[in-house]
């Protein structure tokens, strides 16, 4: 079975400040890994997803995460961040094997203060 | 494209009355899901239909029923409402073919329901 851990459930950050939420997963077969986006009284939107190839992994809105097989992370980042970006954040994993399954994470809150 | 739409978006119930969420996407997807949401627990998977036909128990399955009525809609029915089932419910539809590039979950925009 997959698990996946949301180390901060919430990370405050000042407009055009850098930040990395931060995403480890356990599994013990192969995984393709999912960020999503919920803003506030709205469904959920992808923001990128690992599948193969490139561990570096760049999204919607300026957004960008790294595989890190070794250290099973998978942690988002984005270099500038802008008031609109405020929103919970979550982390999913899903097996190579059986893509019908997506476990999620927890969810990081992340709040931009102007 | 209207994409995944969810109805009825608010609902209160008492406990032991019984209700249908229902669910439809346009994308011609093959695979529809139905999540729960609860604060500081993430989404969790209640049941899933990799296509027409067919259903299977997800993670918290205890006390729901599902229908996937055709290839574009799938219900999710509470026959005996408790208080614990109070959450927001997420349908979703993903392509659920071979081409693994393909593979996003699609979401709704969520049913707001609350038992008393």
């Amino acid at each position: 079975a997959q698990s996946v851990t949301q180390l901060d459930s919430q990370v405050p950050v000042f407009e055009e400040a850098p930040v990395e939420l931060r995403c480890n997963y356990s599994s013990s077969v192969s995984v393709y890994l999912f960020w999503y986006v919920q803003y506030p009284n709205q469904g959920l939107q992808l923001l990128l997803k690992y599948l193969s190839g490139s561990t570096l992994v760049k999204g919607i809105n300026g957004f960008e995460a790294e595989f890190n097989k070794s250290q099973t992370s998978f942690h988002l980042r984005k270099p500038s961040v802008h008031i609109s970006d405020t929103a919970e954040y979550f982390c999913a994993v899903s097996a190579v094997a059986d893509t019908d399954k997506l476990i999620f994470g927890t969810g990081t809150r992340l709040q931009v203060f102007p | 494209n209207a994409g995944v739409t969810q109805t009825p978006k608010f609902q209160v119930l008492k406990t032991g009355q019984s209700m249908t969420l229902q669910c439809a996407q346009d994308m011609n997807h093959n695979s529809m899901y139905w999540y729960r949401q609860d604060p500081g627990m993430g989404l969790r998977l209640i049941y899933y239909s990799a296509s027409e036909g067919t259903t299977d128990k997800g993670e918290v399955p205890n006390g729901y029923n599902v229908s996937r009525l055709n290839k574009r809609e799938f219900s999710l029915r509470l026959e005996s409402a408790a208080p614990s089932q109070t959450s927001v419910y997420f349908c979703a539809s993903s392509y659920g073919g071979a081409d693994v590039f393909e593979e996003t979950q699609y979401f709704g925009p969520g049913t707001r329901l609350l038992v008393l």
